[in-house]
């Protein structure tokens, strides 16, 4: 079955560690995207990219960093500069970045601090 | 920058009910609307995407409803079961999502 694989599922991270996030799909989709959830607030863009090699900052990108090295693969890496990572972080992707296309959502990570 | 409301935040219903979610939004120069449901830890689940050419989309118990120029759009759930529980999300354009409606279908 076609669809968006985010792992792992749970992670946690040390003071002052970078730690990476994986998102992969098979839908051969172009666009992809990161955002995050925290507790009773809507999902928030963190980076995007429309194609491969191409990445574009969201509305909270800093302490974030991102690739996209391979159409399937656009994996999210938490630096230690991000001071409150604590999350649910949401993978998703669609056709295009054309704004008639749907949005697929893989599963999420939850990340939280040792 | 577009801001979206979804009201109530929670909603509590005996199963069977027929019910209605709302979602408000500021820039009515959307694309598309789409709602989502998310289960306790889970990704999202799309249920209807609207065009904005668009005015409503049907898909089994679900019907949403979209009106621009009032920057509102609808959810109605039919016949509410309690397989219907979850977190209903809307989402404007992509990017812009609500905090949701959180519902419960009591037996």
């Amino acid at each position: 079955d076609g669809g968006i694989t985010q792992s792992p599922k749970y992670l946690f991270r040390k003071e002052g560690q970078n730690v990476t996030l994986s998102c992969e799909q098979n839908l051969n989709h172009d666009a992809m995207y990161w955002y995050r959830q925290d507790p009773g607030q809507g999902l928030r863009l963190i980076y995007y990219s429309q194609i491969v090699n191409d990445f574009q900052k969201g509305d909270i990108a800093e302490g974030y960093s991102v690739s996209r090295e391979k159409k399937e693969s656009f994996p999210l890496t938490v630096t230690s500069a991000q001071k409150n990572p604590t999350a649910f972080y949401l993978c998703a992707s669609s056709i295009s970045r054309l704004y008639n296309q749907p949005q697929h959502f893989g599963d999420g990570t939850r990340l939280s601090i040792l | 920058k577009q801001e979206v409301t979804q009201i109530p935040a929670a909603l509590s219903v005996p199963e069977g009910e027929n019910l209605v979610l709302n979602c408000s939004f500021t820039d009515s120069a959307i694309y598309n609307l789409q709602w989502f449901r998310q289960d306790p830890g889970k990704g999202l689940t799309s249920l209807l995407l609207i065009q904005s050419s668009q005015r409503e989309q049907t898909s089994g118990r679900l019907n949403a409803s979209l009106d621009k120029s009032s920057g509102r759009s609808t959810l109605y759930i039919a016949a509410s079961q309690p397989g219907d529980s979850a977190t209903y999300l809307c989402a404007v354009s992509i990017g812009s999502f609500g905090a949701g409606t959180r519902l419960t279908v009591k037996p």
